[in-house]
């Protein structure tokens, strides 16, 4: 069965550092992988997904990550965080079955200190 | 603008009653789902449609039914059988192998 884990429940960054928000996921073929923003009482937007071809993805909000199926890896980064970045952070995988379920990750709390 | 509409935005429930969760999209899409969001635990799925008049159990769907009479609509009941179903839920469309739309959710509590 197919799953995504994020490590880390939560992290502290201060505004202007770099993040990196970790995503680990079983698969048996070439996963469709997305990450989503969720900030406070609100939906899901989303960041970035990947399909195929470049590893490295560009997304929303002047985040990117990258895919590294050696590690089973799709990491999230941003080079400089701003106050505004401070949400939950979920990744997902689009499940191998025709019905387009995502199976998601439990999430990743970050917080941006001044 | 095209969107997902969830309502109410807060909805409380008495014990033994049941409540329904209204979830209507204008993007004209076909797939639409239902996730059901408790701290820590991230997003399970309670039920999902591909198309109007069909629809899947999810991971978590006792306590749940839903209705697909409308392609732009995906109503989800929380019923009595439901014995913890405070949390915050959320609708999501999606059309192809696009990515899923997500609304902006109902935060449902028990008085």
């Amino acid at each position: 069965a197919q799953s995504v884990t994020q490590p880390d429940i939560h992290i502290t960054v201060s505004e202007g550092a770099s993040l990196e928000l970790r995503c680990n996921y079983s698969y048996g073929a070439t996963p469709y992988l997305f990450w989503y923003v969720q900030s406070p009482g609100q939906g899901l937007q989303l960041l970035l997904k990947y399909f195929s071809g470049d590893t490295l993805v560009q997304g929303i909000k002047g985040f990117e990550a990258e895919f590294k199926r050696s590690q089973s890896s799709f990491n999230l980064r941003k080079p400089s965080v701003h106050w505004s970045d401070a949400a939950e952070y979920f990744c997902a995988v689009l499940t191998t079955d025709s019905w387009g379920k995502l199976q998601f990750g439990a999430g990743t709390q970050v917080v941006v200190t001044p | 603008d095209g969107g997902i509409t969830q309502s109410p935005k807060y909805l409380f429930r008495k014990e033994g009653q049941n409540v329904t969760l209204s979830c209507e999209q204008n993007l004209n899409h076909d797939a639409m789902y239902w996730y059901r969001q408790d701290p820590g635990q991230g997003l399970r799925l309670i039920y999902y449609s591909q198309i109007v008049n069909d629809f899947q159990k999810g991971d978590i769907a006792e306590g749940y039914s839903v209705s697909r009479e409308k392609k732009e609509s995906f109503p989800l009941t929380v019923t009595s059988a439901q014995k913890n179903p405070t949390a915050f839920y959320l609708c999501a469309s999606k059309e192809g192998d696009q990515p899923q739309h997500f609304g902006d959710g109902t935060r449902l509590s028990i008085l």
